[in-house]
């Protein structure tokens, strides 16, 4: 099994809709991060929590929302989806040991906007 | 503004064949560098880590050089094969435990038959 695993794999949704995707890990890691990817740029930070109820806003938070209830869930929410979220989102997840720190990344949820 | 800068942008070889993906960045300070592989489809899983006092490390085939004097870091895949068809991601950490990492843009490779 799959240590990040994210829902949807896949999701169509229209302007204005708001959809929320998961993330669930079975690392018992405290720390959880959402990324976007697009063609071309580099992965982007979009928040990031370092334990339950922690939230910090990432590189590019605007129009997004998370929610941390538990350590194993990441939760991030579009409130009003828009053309430009088109994206590939990733949750990842890390535990801080020393310098060398790894996040593990979920498969990803491909994200269209209409 | 802390920037990674990858080349080549995109790189085809032959299977059987070496190459070697440069990875220059301006991140201050330094705390660490990583290499990740993510294949089409799929999220990105870490190859290597190197901190400011080692200059290299291996994975398999894989093999990570850092210059930490330069900024410069390099990540040489020996005698590739197909499996090794990838977008090779640079990332920097600016400080320890705060999550500051800048991603670069990947290199993306294709080995051919």
């Amino acid at each position: 099994d799959a240590d990040v695993t994210q829902t949807p794999r896949n999701r169509i949704t229209k302007t204005g809709k708001r959809i929320m995707l998961e993330c669930s890990q079975t690392k018992g890691h405290d720390r959880m991060y959402w990324y976007r990817q697009d063609p071309g740029l580099g992965l982007r930070l979009i928040y990031y929590s370092f334990d339950v109820k922690d939230i910090n806003k990432g590189e590019i938070s605007d129009g997004y929302s998370v929610s941390r209830q538990a350590q194993a869930k990441f939760s991030l929410s579009l409130e009003s989806a828009i053309p430009n979220q088109t994206a590939l989102y990733f949750c990842a997840t890390s535990d801080l040991q020393g310098p060398t720190e790894t996040q593990y990344f979920g498969p990803g949820t491909r994200l269209l906007v209409l | 503004k802390n920037q990674v800068e990858q080349s080549p942008q995109s790189l085809i070889i032959l299977e059987g064949k070496n190459c070697t993906l440069q990875c220059n960045y301006t991140v201050s300070p330094f705390s660490n560098l990583r290499w990740y592989k993510q294949d089409t489809g799929r999220g990105p899983v870490s190859l290597t880590i190197m901190t400011f006092s080692e200059n290299t490390k291996s994975n398999g085939r894989y093999t990570a050089t850092l210059d930490a004097d330069t900024k410069q870091s390099s990540l040489h895949i020996t005698a590739s094969q197909l499996s090794d068809s990838a977008s090779y991601i640079c990332v920097v950490s600016a400080d320890y435990g705060n999550n500051r990492l800048a991603f670069g843009k990947g290199n993306q490779v294709v080995v051919i038959p």
